[in-house]
């Protein structure tokens, strides 16, 4: 059974520049959630999709944007790139969204913003 | 963003010891709590979890304590192996927020062989 997948695995960017970032969730789930993470904040939420909805949205500004596609592959999407965007980028998938059973995280893309 | 913390506990066991890690959770609402381990390089790993009408669950030398007065979690694990250093992280999720679920700053385990 394969797992989530995330591509790229590694992106360097300049700042200004936009991003693209894919996450295939396991077969199945429907439930799309992505996170940031950098040794000063953590993990933290950015958004989560079910049935191509977005559903919640976590405390990011409006250069993060993501949607979901019919297959509930994923994308996200950060314009205008800062410096401070380098992170981490984990995308999760999960089957039972009403429990939180089943959160599967995927490698992760590494951003690295220059 | 949501998250808690800047700074990354650090603990270090002897192999074959057990060793016991501590989280504070954030939202008396929330129901549903995960420990997942993060390897270098890898995304997080689900270990274990438990309801909130619970208090205790164990696993494969893994045991979770969860103590809703204090908004303690605690994970535990048995005969620690080199293989279990990593980061630690514990999780909570509210049930009325579907999967938005709100991570600790995790502890980073290191197993001295």
């Amino acid at each position: 059974k394969a797992g989530v997948t995330q591509t790229p695995r590694y992106l360097i960017k300049t700042r200004g520049q936009q991003v693209t970032l894919s996450c295939s969730p396991i077969s199945g789930h429907r439930s799309v959630s992505w996170y940031q993470q950098t040794p000063g904040q953590g993990l933290q939420f950015l958004f989560e999709y079910f049935s191509e909805t977005q559903r919640n949205k976590g405390n990011f500004p409006g250069r993060f944007s993501g949607r979901q596609f019919s297959n509930s592959r994923s994308e996200m999407n950060v314009s205008t790139l800062e410096l401070g965007d380098s992170a981490l980028y984990l995308c999760a998938s999960s089957l039972d969204t009403e429990t939180g059973y089943g959160y599967t995280f995927g490698s992760g893309t590494r951003l690295t913003v220059v | 963003g949501e998250s808690v913390g800047l700074h990354l506990p650090t603990l270090s066991v002897q192999e074959g010891d057990n060793s016991i890690i501590n989280c504070a959770y954030s939202n008396s609402a929330s129901d549903y709590f995960i420990w997942y381990k993060q390897e270098s390089g890898k995304g997080p790993q689900f270990i274990i979890d438990i309801r909130s009408n619970m208090d205790k669950r164990q696993g494969q030398r893994v045991t979770v304590l969860l103590n809703k007065t204090v908004k303690h979690l605690s994970l535990q694990i048995a005969a620690t192996q080199p293989g279990d250093s990593a980061v630690y992280f514990c999780a909570e999720n509210m049930k009325t927020s579907y999967d938005k679920v709100i991570f600790g700053p995790g502890t980073s385990l290191s197993v001295i062989p």
